[in-house]
Order: C-alpha cells, then sequence, then structure tokens
C-alpha cells in the first residue's frame, strides 16, 4: 500500500456505461494527477489539481471529466467512451504542484476495458 | 520535440547482472528518474539523480552522463521477483515530467 488508493481495481463498462474512476490519499499532499498508461506507450499526463484547482488539462476528450472536491479526493467520471480508452488509469499524488516528478506517490491503477 | 528511448523488453537470468539504458532529448534537465512497476502495482521510484556520476542504492545502480542525454539503471544478483516494468523519466527545464514507454524485464531461472 503506497498511501495512494484507487477504486475500483479493474472496469469493464460498454460504449454507453457512465462510471466514475476514485482516487484517495491521506499523506497530506496538496497536488493529484491522473495519467493514462497504454501498453509499450509512456505514461500520459491527463489533469493536474493543485489545493482543488485545476492547473493543467492536457488535450483530453471531454468524455473524461475530473473532478477534486478536496485536496484528498481525486475522480475521474468516465461516459461514451471509446475501445482505444482502454488502459491503466494511475492516481498520483505529490506534496506540491510543479515539482516535475520529485515525491510523486502513484496509486496503482484501474484497469479500465472499453466494450 | 521530447523523447525518451529504452528497450521495450531485455530478458536475464537469476543471479545476473543486467544494464537497462535510457537516452533522453528534452527541453532542458532538472533530475531523472528510474521507476519499478510490477504488473498490477503502482510504480515506485527507485532513484532519483541530478548529477552526473553513479549513485548505489543496494543492488540497484544508477548512472547518468547528461552531456550524452544517457543514463542506465544496472540490476546485480538478479532474484525473481525483479521481473517488473522499468521506466525512465526526465524532469525538464519547466519541471515537466518525460516519461519513457518503459523496459519489461523478465527474469528466468
Amino acid at each position: 500500500e503506497t498511501g495512494v488508493t484507487q477504486t475500483p481495481r479493474h472496469l469493464v463498462m460498454g460504449m454507453t456505461n457512465k462510471k466514475s474512476l476514485k482516487c484517495e490519499q491521506h499523506l497530506g499532499h496538496n497536488a493529484m494527477y491522473w495519467y493514462k498508461q497504454s501498453a509499450k506507450k509512456p505514461l500520459e499526463l491527463m489533469f493536474v489539481y493543485s489545493l482543488e484547482e485545476r492547473v493543467e488539462n492536457n488535450s483530453v476528450p471531454s468524455r473524461f471529466s475530473p473532478e477534486c472536491p478536496n485536496s484528498s479526493h481525486l475522480f475521474l467520471h468516465l461516459h461514451t467512451l471509446q475501445p482505444e480508452d482502454s488502459a491503466l488509469y494511475l492516481c498520483a499524488s505529490s506534496q506540491e504542484s510543479g515539482t516535475g516528478g520529485y515525491g510523486y506517490t502513484f496509486g496503482s491503477g484501474t484497469r479500465l476495458t472499453v466494450v | 520535440g521530447q523523447n525518451i528511448d529504452q528497450p521495450t523488453e531485455m530478458t536475464a537470468t537469476e543471479g545476473a547482472i543486467v544494464q537497462i539504458n535510457c537516452t533522453y532529448q528534452t527541453s532542458g534537465f532538472n533530475g531523472l528518474f528510474w521507476y519499478q512497476q510490477h504488473a498490477g502495482e503502482a510504480p515506485t521510484c527507485l532513484t532519483s539523480t541530478v548529477l552526473d556520476g553513479v549513485e548505489e542504492k543496494g543492488r540497484f545502480t544508477s548512472f547518468l552522463r547528461r552531456t550524452k542525454g544517457y543514463s542506465y539503471l544496472l540490476l546485480k544478483e538478479l532474484q525473481m521477483k525483479d521481473s517488473a516494468s522499468y521506466l525512465c523519466a526526465v524532469t525538464d527545464s519547466n519541471y515537466q515530467l518525460i516519461w519513457g514507454a518503459g523496459t519489461k524485464l523478465i527474469i528466468k531461472p
């Protein structure tokens, strides 16, 4: 257990479904991140939140909608996904944003399959 | 563009030594990380380096040569539990973290 917990661990959803991924950290960190990890590809940064404010959105399709209600929780709401969205979605946190990787703690990810 | 290259897959024998290379082209440099990721688990940071040279952490050794845009991770006395993916990542001048695609290391008895 790294201190960053992601649920569910596995998710299979149809293209017309709506689901949410949850990330929770109790490390006292102020920044949280969503990454997409596809097979044989580099991690792709999707969203960055600092003190519950979105500070970065890397051209992610609108079918992915993040929500950060407080500094300990981060959600990724999914709707009308495509099969190419199947991947491992990783959440990470750090003390502050903009540290460039220093002090990152990752969760174990949600393995998403879109059918 | 910014890019990090590392081998896709490597195979080694239990008890042996393996070296995983990483080359990078980034806009500036503020640090290099090696992460280990077991299947279905969180990536965990093995080493972080800013200066040229060698850094040892137990059975793991990282090397950095900034002028060459080159790093390697050396794993000694390989154990079956070292079977994992190893990710190289570089922090650029804007403190953006650039990732390689990872090297899947397979350890055989």
